[in-house]
């Protein structure tokens, strides 16, 4: 069974300041990593995703994330952030080869602010 | 190329009656899957449908089931609302394994009164 948490259900931030969004899993077989953000009243939209090798992943919109088995974490940042950022943001994992079924975090609500 | 659609939008009903929510992949994609999310309970998978058959299926009672067509649309059936069915049922569709994206559509607004 695998499991994803995100300690953070709420980050404020100020306009243009950095930000990360914790993520760790766990599981008992190795797992594919996913950041999606959910706007209001939308679906969900890939960010980015670690399938192997470098363990810094750049995704869409300036974010990235790193790979830390060790720690089994994936955790999200972006160095400098936008209001549109504004956004619900869920990490998520899958099995290697097991279809398509992904398991989310709870999810974090960044909020920016001027 | 357009992306992946689920009608209706919103949806109300009655508890106890049943309902059917559809989705219509990216072309080309074979895999379909659905979500559950609640503010409770997050996004929870229900079931993947792939070359119409189930490959993979969540924890949910036997009321919540669906199918595939071999054109690769997708329908979800839910019978005997209870008023915890209430949630936003999303559908997300991929070429075929889970290294592949899944393209998440804007999803049906299930409310039960």
């Amino acid at each position: 069974a695998q499991s994803v948490t995100q300690l953070d259900s709420q980050v404020p931030v100020f306009e243009e300041a950095p930000v990360e969004l914790r993520c760790n899993y766990s599981s008992s077989v190795s797992v594919y990593l996913f950041w999606y953000v959910q706007y209001p009243n939308q679906g969900l939209q890939l960010l980015l995703k670690y399938l192997s090798g470098s363990t810094l992943v750049k995704g869409i919109n300036g974010f990235e994330a790193e790979f830390n088995k060790s720690q089994t974490s994936f955790h999200l940042r972006k160095p400098s952030v936008h209001i549109s950022d504004t956004a619900e943001y869920f990490c998520a994992v899958s099995d290697l080869g097991g279809g398509n079924k992904l398991t989310f975090g709870t999810g974090t609500q960044l909020k920016v602010e001027l | 190329k357009a992306g992946v659609t689920q009608t209706p939008r919103y949806l109300i009903k009655t508890r106890g009656q049943q309902v059917t929510l559809s989705c219509s992949p990216i072309s080309g994609h074979r895999s379909v899957s659905w979500y559950q999310q609640t503010p409770g309970q997050g996004l929870q998978f229900l079931f993947e449908y792939f070359s119409e058959t189930q490959r993979n299926k969540g924890n949910f009672p036997g009321r919540f089931s669906g199918r595939q067509f071999s054109n690769s649309r997708s329908e979800m059936n839910v019978s005997t609302l209870e008023l915890g069915d209430s949630a936003l049922y999303l559908c997300a569709s991929s070429f075929s394994g889970s290294y592949n994206e899944q393209f998440f559509g804007p999803g049906t607004r299930l409310t039960v009164l």
